[in-house]
């Protein structure tokens, strides 16, 4: 079965400008989390989908950033206006409703300047 | 809520000898513990799990202990091989939510 992906692999904006970034997560899977990791520093969680519904929105640092989960299949992150403290490493992971094993993507790289 | 630690932050071994990063974590209520490896510029993939009703768990050169009782849990990699060096997360969830809650990461470095 094909990964989780997620896109675009590197991006580079400048601060308070927007960033979309966008997980496809693995076919059949309703569970989607969005993580981050800043440099060298731990992978934190932001938010959890059960297919389109936001489960656990905790870890969203604030109203700048946005997740959508249309359709209950790819999920969009996105941050409006960004800071230079929003760089870092944004995962996605998937996982099955009956199962442990969460799968993640690449991951996104962000850079505000 | 939830709180992981990990240690060391860093671990440098020879080829062959053996590896063994430690995490606590504080809620109780947590049941399952993976452990994912990261190596550089690729995504973190899972290498081995437990859960809460298991003391121990062995996948050829990985093993995971888990004490409930004092609530940490340990990586053990033996022979450790060049291929090893990575970045390694341990983790800790509740099955409620399923969010994970991670350590701070080891970076470990298997010198040939």
């Amino acid at each position: 079965e094909a990964g989780v992906t997620q896109f675009p692999s590197h991006s580079v904006i400048e601060k308070g400008q927007t960033v979309t970034l966008r997980c496809d997560p693995i076919s059949g899977h309703d569970n989607l989390y969005w993580y981050r990791r800043v440099m060298g520093k731990e992978i934190k969680f932001l938010l959890h989908f059960v297919k389109e519904s936001k489960q656990d929105e905790s870890g969203m640092p604030n109203n700048r950033f946005l997740a959508e989960r249309t359709g209950g299949t790819y999920s969009t992150l996105k941050v409006q206006p960004a800071e230079l403290e929003d760089s870092g490493v944004y995962f996605c992971a998937s996982r099955r409703d009956w199962a442990d094993t969460q799968y993640f993507g690449p991951g996104t790289r962000l850079t505000v300047l | 809520g939830e709180n992981v630690e990990q240690h060391p932050s860093t671990l440098s071994v020879q080829e062959g000898d053996s590896a063994v990063i430690k995490c606590t974590y504080s809620d109780s209520a947590s049941n399952y513990f993976p452990w994912y490896k990261q190596e550089l510029g690729k995504r973190p993939q899972l290498i081995i799990d437990i859960r809460s009703n298991v003391g121990e768990k062995k996948d050829q050169r990985i093993a995971v202990t888990l004490n409930k009782t004092a609530k940490h849990f340990s990586l053990h990699i033996t022979e450790t091989q060049p291929e090893d060096s990575a970045v390694y997360f341990c983790a800790a969830t509740d099955r409620q939510g399923g969010k994970l809650i991670f350590g701070q990461g080891t970076e470990l470095s298997v010198k040939p």
